[in-house]
């Protein structure tokens, strides 16, 4: 199936580091969203974009829409140990008669106090 | 908590079985979304419903089906289960499910084992 794709696939870090991650898609996308995924939870949306371009913060995450629409990065500041988690990118197409979801590949984030 | 219920937590079955996967989307959420979470593939859209009526599909296989009953909670049914179905599977529900964005709420998810 159609996946997006997403880098890198983990990251270990220091308490305190600044974190970065992206995602690339072939396909345009209206709406680029990060969701993160605690252990035996389900995933939890983080931001979302709604324009190419478009620059959101969230507390210590940020995220941007790309200009071509084909891809989106999400950093995060300061991390914590609560940071620990996959995150995961999503596309979302829009229009049409569906609005459902392309994921990324996820990256598993381990933060070390 | 997101307000969308999902049951079994656990499920351990055999090959060859069938099994019945149970989602309530959040209250006043009108589409329902199934998506699939293995460790090779990630996350898989499978099936979008909206109101009853299938809206969308994705890798879902023959072997698996599902509906949205009138009272807005949706089942997934799984058949002839293989060794490799064995994955996560998560409901999510939105308000409306087409046009511009409308966020999807996951819930926690059916860790399906197939021995």
């Amino acid at each position: 199936g159609q996946q997006l794709n997403q880098s890198p696939q983990s990251m270990f870090i220091q308490e305190g580091e600044d974190v970065s991650m992206n995602c690339t898609s072939s396909s345009i996308f209206n709406t680029w969203l990060w969701y993160k995924q605690d252990p035996g939870e389900g995933p939890v949306l983080l931001i979302a974009l709604y324009k190419a371009g478009e620059l959101t913060s969230n507390g210590r995450l940020t995220a941007q829409f790309g200009i071509t629409r084909k891809d989106s990065f999400l950093n995060i500041s300061a991390s914590i140990p609560s940071d620990v988690g996959i995150y995961f990118c999503a596309g979302q197409l829009g229009g049409g008669n569906t609005d459902k979801l392309i994921f990324g590949t996820g990256t598993r984030l381990q933060v070390f106090p | 908590d997101s307000g969308v219920t999902q049951t079994p937590k656990h499920l351990i079955t055999a090959t060859g079985q069938r099994v019945t996967l149970r989602c309530s989307p959040r209250s006043g959420d009108l589409s329902v979304y199934w998506y699939q979470q293995s460790l090779d593939q990630g996350l898989q859209f499978l099936i979008q419903y909206y109101n009853g009526e299938e809206r969308a599909k994705g890798n879902i296989l023959e072997r698996f089906s599902a509906q949205q009953f009138p009272d807005l909670h949706s089942e997934l049914n799984l058949s002839s289960l293989e060794l490799g179905d064995s994955a996560l599977y998560f409901c999510a529900s939105s308000v409306v499910g087409q046009g511009l964005y409308n966020e999807q709420f996951f819930g926690p998810g059916t860790r399906l084992t197939v021995l």
